[in-house]
């Protein structure tokens, strides 16, 4: 069966430092799709990445860069130079045949950036 | 083109009423999803369409609960004899179709509070 963990309920930091949301996921499925979203306080998500997993390279954009890690199965998430509008709940999840190519979820990291 | 669209935002009923909940997906998206999400969890899938077709429903979605989208555009998630267990936001997304691995672009929810 598929499962997506994010072990941090919630983390909490000062503007500016860097910080790295954790995705942990378990598939049988050789070929999947993992994702980010944000979820700030108004409640829409809000879609950041999709990463295949037959592609590793790690992406950037702007602050915010990913890690994927086939190996450890493992989907990291750094914001660099953390902003208050960064506060957000950050949701991970997979979709693959295992599962229909529903979204499986993660519990969600909520993410405090104190000014 | 504009996102996705829900309406209302905000419903409050009381323990009994039914209410009806409407999702506008972007132009062309052929394939529609609803979620329920509670507090400090992750969304929890409830049916899809593809066009008019609805695919698939979660054993969540209770004899209650009915969806429907006619002619393949909108589509209304109707649930009736509300019960306070039913509080929750109730998530639209929809995606283009073209694959099984397509993106999920979310509306802003509509958050229900039954009294």
């Amino acid at each position: 069966a598929q499962k997506v963990t994010q072990a941090q309920t919630e983390i909490s930091v000062v503007e500016k430092e860097d910080v790295t949301l954790d995705c942990v996921y378990e598939t049988r499925d050789t070929t999947y799709y993992l994702f980010w979203y944000k979820q700030p306080p108004s409640g829409e998500l809000v879609f950041l990445i999709r990463r295949n997993s037959f592609d590793e390279q790690n992406e950037i954009s702007g602050r915010y860069s990913w890690n994927f890690q086939k190996s450890t199965s493992s989907f990291n998430f750094t914001i660099t130079a953390s902003q208050v509008v960064d506060s957000a709940v950050y949701f991970c999840a997979l979709s693959g045949k295992d599962s229909n190519y529903q979204l499986i979820w993660g519990a969600g990291t909520k993410l405090i950036i104190k000014p | 083109d504009t996102g996705v669209s829900q309406n209302p935002r905000h419903k409050i009923t009381k323990r009994g009423q039914n209410v009806t909940f409407r999702c506008d997906p972007i132009s062309e998206h052929n394939r529609l999803y609803w979620y329920r999400q509670t507090l400090g969890q992750g969304p929890e899938f409830l049916t899809y369409f593809q066009n008019e077709a609805q695919l698939e429903k979660s054993r969540l979605l209770s004899d209650r609960f009915s969806a429907e989208r006619p002619k393949g555009s909108f589509s209304t998630l109707e649930i009736q004899r509300t019960e306070q267990g039913d509080s929750a936001m109730y998530l639209c997304a929809s995606t283009s179709g073209q694959g099984t691995r397509d993106t999920q672009y979310f509306g802003p929810g509509t958050r229900l509070t039954v009294l």
